[in-house]
């Protein structure tokens, strides 16, 4: 089943744009797979932010701002979760996932810790 | 509103059993597929288990396949999970989690709906 390589930590400014990557492991290719997106705060549940395979087939979460985005980056075969106008209130952990079918599991990345400054 | 909530957590000794339950409200339980995934403390998640909308089908995480079974009642708006012969290394918050879709895996597009979660934990 593939490894969803997430960075453990990222911080950014108030206000700037960030990308939160999600690699794939080798023999697995972005383009192939489903990324979804959590946010995690301290002592809460995930909240689920949107799902993205491509640019036709993606998904926002029911109330969740538009200034979270998904993309693929298919040279560093990454699932992208971006966030334009970094808020205080977005100082979270990030979770990807993804589904694989042939070994029938759900895979989860190991999550980033993203520090609003 | 939708609510899940989880129950059945606590203290366990090593070898034993517990049964997870979750309720759900403010939903059509019988129109989605649900699973229940679990966090020790301070680290990532982990994905246990999925079942579809009818009890049709369910999946298991290689570390729990042949100790723990996930199973519904639609009448109760209910999803269980039955954890037996446990170990430390079970020991984590259970979050139970609604699908946006009635199957789950290929047609999911994620987990929109997730509970407070219960605590397990597995002690001598």
């Amino acid at each position: 089943q593939p490894v969803l390589t997430q960075p453990s930590s990222h911080s950014a400014s108030s206000g700037a744009s960030v990308r939160l990557t999600c690699m794939l492991s080798s023999g697995f290719s972005v383009g192939d797979f489903w990324i979804r997106w959590y946010q995690q705060k301290p002592g809460n549940p995930p909240r689920y932010l949107l799902y993205y395979h491509s640019d036709s087939n993606k998904g926002q979460g029911s109330g969740v701002p538009s200034r979270f985005s998904g993309s693929n980056d298919a040279s560093a075969n990454a699932g992208i979760l971006r966030i334009s106008g970094l808020q205080p209130e977005d100082e979270a952990d990030y979770y990807c996932g993804t589904w694989h079918s042939n070994s029938k599991t759900w895979v989860f990345g190991g999550g980033t810790k993203l520090t609003v400054l | 509103e939708v609510r899940l909530v989880e129950s059945g957590g606590g203290l366990v000794q090593p070898g034993r059993s517990l049964r997870l339950s979750c309720a759900a409200s403010g939903i059509k339980f019988d129109d989605y597929a649900m699973h229940w995934v679990r966090q020790r403390p301070g680290k990532g998640l982990e994905w246990v288990s999925s079942i579809n909308w009818n009890s049709g089908h369910s999946d298991y995480a290689n570390s729990v396949q042949g100790r723990f079974t996930i199973s519904r009642d639609n009448a109760k708006n209910s999803l269980f999970l039955q954890l037996n012969s446990l170990s430390a290394e079970d020991t984590a918050f259970y979050f139970c989690a609604k699908d946006l879709s009635s199957s789950g895996g290929n047609y999911s597009r994620g987990f929109d709906y997730w509970g407070p979660g219960t605590l397990v934990t597995v002690s001598s």
